[in-house]
Protein backbone atom coordinates (compact mmCIF):
# COMPACT_ATOMS: atom_id res chain seq x y z
CA UNK A 1 0.00 0.00 0.00
CA UNK A 2 1.48 3.48 -1.04
CA UNK A 3 2.40 5.74 2.21
CA UNK A 4 2.98 8.57 0.16
CA UNK A 5 -0.07 10.31 -1.82
CA UNK A 6 0.20 12.71 -4.17
CA UNK A 7 -3.90 13.77 -5.43
CA UNK A 8 -2.71 16.05 -8.16
CA UNK A 9 -1.37 14.11 -11.35
CA UNK A 10 -1.04 17.43 -13.07
CA UNK A 11 -1.18 21.00 -12.17
CA UNK A 12 -0.52 24.34 -14.04
CA UNK A 13 0.60 27.79 -12.58
CA UNK A 14 0.72 31.30 -14.72
CA UNK A 15 4.15 32.75 -14.43
CA UNK A 16 4.77 34.69 -11.28
CA UNK A 17 1.71 33.55 -9.49
CA UNK A 18 1.69 30.93 -6.28
CA UNK A 19 1.07 27.24 -6.69
CA UNK A 20 0.52 24.11 -3.82
CA UNK A 21 1.18 20.68 -4.39
CA UNK A 22 -0.24 18.89 -2.18
CA UNK A 23 0.78 15.50 -0.55
CA UNK A 24 -0.48 13.12 2.39
CA UNK A 25 1.31 9.80 3.67
CA UNK A 26 1.00 7.42 6.67
CA UNK A 27 3.92 6.69 9.00
CA UNK A 28 3.92 4.62 12.31
CA UNK A 29 7.47 6.49 13.47
CA UNK A 30 7.24 9.48 15.64
CA UNK A 31 10.18 11.29 14.08
CA UNK A 32 10.95 11.53 10.28
CA UNK A 33 11.72 13.44 7.74
CA UNK A 34 9.50 14.91 4.48
CA UNK A 35 11.19 15.94 1.38
CA UNK A 36 10.50 17.18 -1.91
CA UNK A 37 12.54 16.50 -5.03
CA UNK A 38 12.22 17.97 -8.27
CA UNK A 39 12.57 16.20 -11.52
CA UNK A 40 12.74 18.80 -14.95
CA UNK A 41 12.50 17.16 -17.82
CA UNK A 42 16.80 16.19 -18.19
CA UNK A 43 15.31 13.61 -15.85
CA UNK A 44 17.87 14.32 -12.99
CA UNK A 45 16.58 14.57 -9.57
CA UNK A 46 17.10 17.24 -7.07
CA UNK A 47 16.15 18.38 -3.72
CA UNK A 48 13.96 20.81 -3.13
CA UNK A 49 13.11 20.87 0.46
CA UNK A 50 13.12 19.30 3.37
CA UNK A 51 11.65 19.44 6.60
CA UNK A 52 11.90 17.15 9.83
CA UNK A 53 8.92 16.03 11.41
CA UNK A 54 9.33 16.95 14.98
CA UNK A 55 10.30 20.71 13.78
CA UNK A 56 6.69 22.84 14.17
CA UNK A 57 8.33 25.45 12.05
CA UNK A 58 7.57 24.86 8.29
CA UNK A 59 10.86 24.64 6.21
CA UNK A 60 11.53 27.63 3.66
CA UNK A 61 14.56 27.94 0.49
CA UNK A 62 13.38 30.69 -1.24
CA UNK A 63 10.45 30.84 -3.11
CA UNK A 64 9.45 27.24 -1.76
CA UNK A 65 8.19 26.25 1.31
CA UNK A 66 6.06 23.55 2.89
CA UNK A 67 2.85 23.75 5.20
CA UNK A 68 3.36 20.90 7.62
CA UNK A 69 0.61 19.33 9.19
CA UNK A 70 1.87 16.74 11.31
CA UNK A 71 -1.84 15.84 12.65
CA UNK A 72 -2.85 15.46 9.31
CA UNK A 73 -0.49 14.13 7.92
CA UNK A 74 0.23 16.49 5.54
CA UNK A 75 3.49 18.00 3.93
CA UNK A 76 2.21 20.40 0.81
CA UNK A 77 4.43 22.27 -1.07
CA UNK A 78 3.82 26.09 -1.97
CA UNK A 79 6.43 27.97 -5.36
CA UNK A 80 5.90 31.83 -4.78
CA UNK A 81 6.41 34.05 -7.93
CA UNK A 82 6.60 30.95 -10.15
CA UNK A 83 9.05 30.50 -13.09
CA UNK A 84 9.50 28.83 -16.34
CA UNK A 85 12.09 26.91 -14.85
CA UNK A 86 9.75 25.73 -12.22
CA UNK A 87 8.52 23.27 -14.58
CA UNK A 88 9.00 19.44 -13.62
CA UNK A 89 7.55 16.41 -12.02
CA UNK A 90 7.52 17.32 -8.38
CA UNK A 91 8.08 13.96 -6.02
CA UNK A 92 7.25 13.86 -2.44
CA UNK A 93 8.93 11.51 -0.44
CA UNK A 94 9.29 9.69 3.16
CA UNK A 95 12.56 8.99 4.85
CA UNK A 96 12.01 5.78 5.02
CA UNK A 97 12.73 5.97 0.72
CA UNK A 98 8.96 5.82 0.20
CA UNK A 99 8.01 8.50 -2.96
CA UNK A 100 4.39 9.96 -4.35
CA UNK A 101 3.52 9.20 -7.48
CA UNK A 102 4.27 12.62 -8.83
CA UNK A 103 2.57 16.27 -9.75
CA UNK A 104 3.39 17.26 -13.16
CA UNK A 105 3.48 21.14 -13.04
CA UNK A 106 3.20 23.68 -16.04
CA UNK A 107 4.19 26.97 -15.90
CA UNK A 108 2.59 29.51 -18.40
CA UNK A 109 4.56 32.63 -20.16
CA UNK B 1 32.79 15.22 -7.96
CA UNK B 2 31.15 13.40 -10.63
CA UNK B 3 28.42 12.77 -8.40
CA UNK B 4 26.24 9.25 -8.85
CA UNK B 5 27.05 7.91 -12.48
CA UNK B 6 24.68 5.58 -14.62
CA UNK B 7 25.35 3.43 -17.34
CA UNK B 8 24.21 3.05 -20.10
CA UNK B 9 21.99 6.31 -20.10
CA UNK B 10 19.46 3.73 -22.99
CA UNK B 11 19.33 -0.09 -23.38
CA UNK B 12 16.97 -2.14 -25.33
CA UNK B 13 16.78 -5.50 -24.74
CA UNK B 14 14.75 -8.79 -26.15
CA UNK B 15 12.59 -10.85 -23.30
CA UNK B 16 14.99 -13.47 -22.01
CA UNK B 17 18.32 -11.38 -22.01
CA UNK B 18 20.19 -10.42 -18.89
CA UNK B 19 21.72 -7.14 -18.35
CA UNK B 20 23.45 -5.50 -15.56
CA UNK B 21 22.83 -1.63 -14.87
CA UNK B 22 26.26 0.04 -13.99
CA UNK B 23 26.07 2.65 -10.46
CA UNK B 24 28.86 4.65 -9.06
CA UNK B 25 29.50 7.43 -6.20
CA UNK B 26 32.26 9.04 -5.19
CA UNK B 27 30.50 10.89 -2.62
CA UNK B 28 31.60 7.96 0.06
CA UNK B 29 28.03 7.19 0.99
CA UNK B 30 27.01 4.64 3.03
CA UNK B 31 23.82 4.22 1.52
CA UNK B 32 22.79 2.98 -2.45
CA UNK B 33 19.78 2.47 -4.01
CA UNK B 34 18.16 1.39 -7.01
CA UNK B 35 14.56 2.69 -7.91
CA UNK B 36 12.17 2.61 -11.09
CA UNK B 37 9.91 4.76 -12.19
CA UNK B 38 6.67 4.30 -14.25
CA UNK B 39 4.14 6.76 -14.94
CA UNK B 40 1.65 7.30 -12.60
CA UNK B 41 3.46 5.22 -9.53
CA UNK B 42 6.13 7.33 -8.74
CA UNK B 43 9.16 5.98 -7.47
CA UNK B 44 9.15 2.74 -6.36
CA UNK B 45 12.55 1.11 -4.43
CA UNK B 46 13.97 -2.19 -5.83
CA UNK B 47 16.94 -2.86 -3.66
CA UNK B 48 19.02 -1.00 -1.40
CA UNK B 49 22.62 -1.09 0.56
CA UNK B 50 23.29 0.19 3.95
CA UNK B 51 27.17 -0.66 3.30
CA UNK B 52 29.53 -2.77 1.32
CA UNK B 53 28.58 -6.14 1.94
CA UNK B 54 25.19 -5.32 2.68
CA UNK B 55 22.19 -5.82 0.72
CA UNK B 56 18.18 -5.77 1.13
CA UNK B 57 14.95 -6.02 -0.59
CA UNK B 58 12.97 -2.83 -1.33
CA UNK B 59 9.37 -2.91 -2.53
CA UNK B 60 9.59 -4.41 -6.00
CA UNK B 61 12.95 -6.97 -6.25
CA UNK B 62 11.72 -9.82 -8.37
CA UNK B 63 13.53 -10.04 -11.02
CA UNK B 64 16.23 -8.29 -9.89
CA UNK B 65 19.62 -8.77 -7.91
CA UNK B 66 22.36 -6.43 -6.61
CA UNK B 67 25.76 -6.86 -4.94
CA UNK B 68 27.40 -4.26 -3.17
CA UNK B 69 31.20 -5.26 -2.85
CA UNK B 70 32.88 -2.00 -2.67
CA UNK B 71 31.84 1.78 -1.16
CA UNK B 72 31.31 3.26 -4.99
CA UNK B 73 29.59 0.47 -6.70
CA UNK B 74 26.22 -1.20 -6.64
CA UNK B 75 25.19 -2.41 -10.15
CA UNK B 76 21.90 -4.10 -10.99
CA UNK B 77 21.56 -7.21 -12.38
CA UNK B 78 17.97 -8.10 -15.23
CA UNK B 79 17.96 -12.03 -14.60
CA UNK B 80 15.77 -12.73 -17.13
CA UNK B 81 14.09 -9.12 -18.86
CA UNK B 82 10.70 -9.23 -18.99
CA UNK B 83 8.46 -6.49 -20.75
CA UNK B 84 6.98 -5.77 -17.16
CA UNK B 85 10.79 -4.46 -16.79
CA UNK B 86 10.45 -1.55 -19.26
CA UNK B 87 10.89 1.74 -16.87
CA UNK B 88 13.37 3.93 -16.31
CA UNK B 89 15.61 3.40 -13.65
CA UNK B 90 17.78 5.32 -11.23
CA UNK B 91 20.31 4.89 -8.97
CA UNK B 92 20.91 7.16 -5.75
CA UNK B 93 22.77 7.25 -2.97
CA UNK B 94 23.09 9.25 0.67
CA UNK B 95 25.53 9.62 3.62
CA UNK B 96 23.12 7.54 5.52
CA UNK B 97 19.64 6.96 6.15
CA UNK B 98 19.61 5.97 9.78
CA UNK B 99 18.97 9.53 11.23
CA UNK B 100 16.64 10.15 8.15
CA UNK B 101 17.54 13.60 7.68
CA UNK B 102 20.11 13.15 4.69
CA UNK B 103 19.19 13.94 0.95
CA UNK B 104 19.51 10.90 -1.66
CA UNK B 105 21.35 12.53 -4.79
CA UNK B 106 20.26 10.43 -8.01
CA UNK B 107 21.92 9.36 -10.93
CA UNK B 108 21.00 10.27 -14.67
CA UNK B 109 19.01 6.93 -14.98
CA UNK B 110 18.99 4.45 -17.49
CA UNK B 111 15.60 4.03 -19.92
CA UNK B 112 15.30 0.41 -20.48
CA UNK B 113 12.92 -0.98 -23.34
CA UNK B 114 12.51 -4.85 -23.04
CA UNK B 115 10.69 -6.38 -26.55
Amino acid sequence: AQTVTQSQPEMSVQEAETVTLSCTYDTSESDYYLFWYKQPPSRQMILVIRQEAYKQQNATENRFSVNFQKAAKSFSLKISDSQLGDAAMYFCALSDMRFGAGTRLTVKP
Amino acid sequence: NAGVTQTPKFQVLKTGQSMTLQCAQDMNHEYMSWYRQDPGMGLRLIHYSVGAGITDQGEVPNGYNVSRSTTEDFPLRLLSAAPSQTSVYFCASSYSIIEGRNEQFFGPGTRLTVL
